[in-house]
């Protein structure tokens, strides 16, 4: 099993540009979620997915912040446009019930000049 | 309600020493109690877990001791070893909800 996949690993742009995080799920896990963790803010949670469905978005910080699920094996959060307050690495996790241990990936650092 | 408050912030223990990290909760809703490792420029890794229909739940060196009536819980690391140094971050979840709440985070340092 290789684990949470995540990509890229690192990504650069410019204030105004759209930035999209990819992940690939443990395959058989029906939740996934998107953390963020910065210095100020500790981990934080900004939405999940249950089968595909967002569950709770409420952690979503802007409607600049976006997340897609179109299948069991594939996510996206986007941001557009971004804004140098976006610096901070984007972390997917994944899992086979709600309360059950989470797998997370290697997360993605992002930052915004 | 949905905050979880870990300390210390850091913490510096001698090889073979005992690491000990403190979390406190206040939502009583919580029904799931894990610990987590992160090494730099990793993720987080789930280190172990207890639910509160236990008072304490060990596995190798860590143990997590958990006092239901005071809402808080705690990671022991035993015999703390130099790989051992890495943020350590307790956690609460509530079923229902699925949101998992992490706490600040504590750096720790072991000394060979």
């Amino acid at each position: 099993d290789a684990g949470v996949i995540q990509s890229p690993r690192h990504e650069v742009t410019e204030m105004g540009q759209e930035v999209t995080l990819r992940c690939k799920p443990i395959s058989g896990h029906d939740y996934l979620f998107w953390y963020r963790q910065t210095m100020m803010r500790g981990l934080e949670l900004l939405i999940y997915f249950n089968n595909n469905v967002p569950i709770d978005d409420s952690g979503m910080p802007e409607d600049r912040f976006s997340a897609k699920m179109p299948n069991a094996s594939f996510s996206t959060l986007k941001i557009q446009p971004s804004e140098p307050r976006d610096s901070a690495v984007y972390f997917c996790a994944s899992s086979l019930s709600v309360n059950y241990g989470y797998t997370f990936g290697s997360g993605t650092r992002l930052t915004v000049v | 309600q949905q905050q979880v408050k870990q300390s210390p912030q850091s913490l510096i223990v001698q090889k073979g020493g005992i690491s000990i990290i403190n979390c406190a909760y206040e939502n009583t809703a919580f029904d799931y109690f894990p610990w987590y490792q992160q090494f730099p420029g990793k993720g987080p890794a789930l280190l172990i877990a207890i639910r509160p229909d236990v008072s304490e739940k060990k596995e190798g060196r860590f143990t997590i001791s958990f006092n239901k009536s005071a809402k808080q819980f705690s990671l022991h690391i035993m015999d703390s070893q130099p790989g051992d140094s890495a943020t350590y971050f307790c956690a609460a979840l509530t079923s229902n909800t699925g949101k998992l709440i992490f706490g600040q985070g504590t750096t720790l340092q072991v000394k060979p």
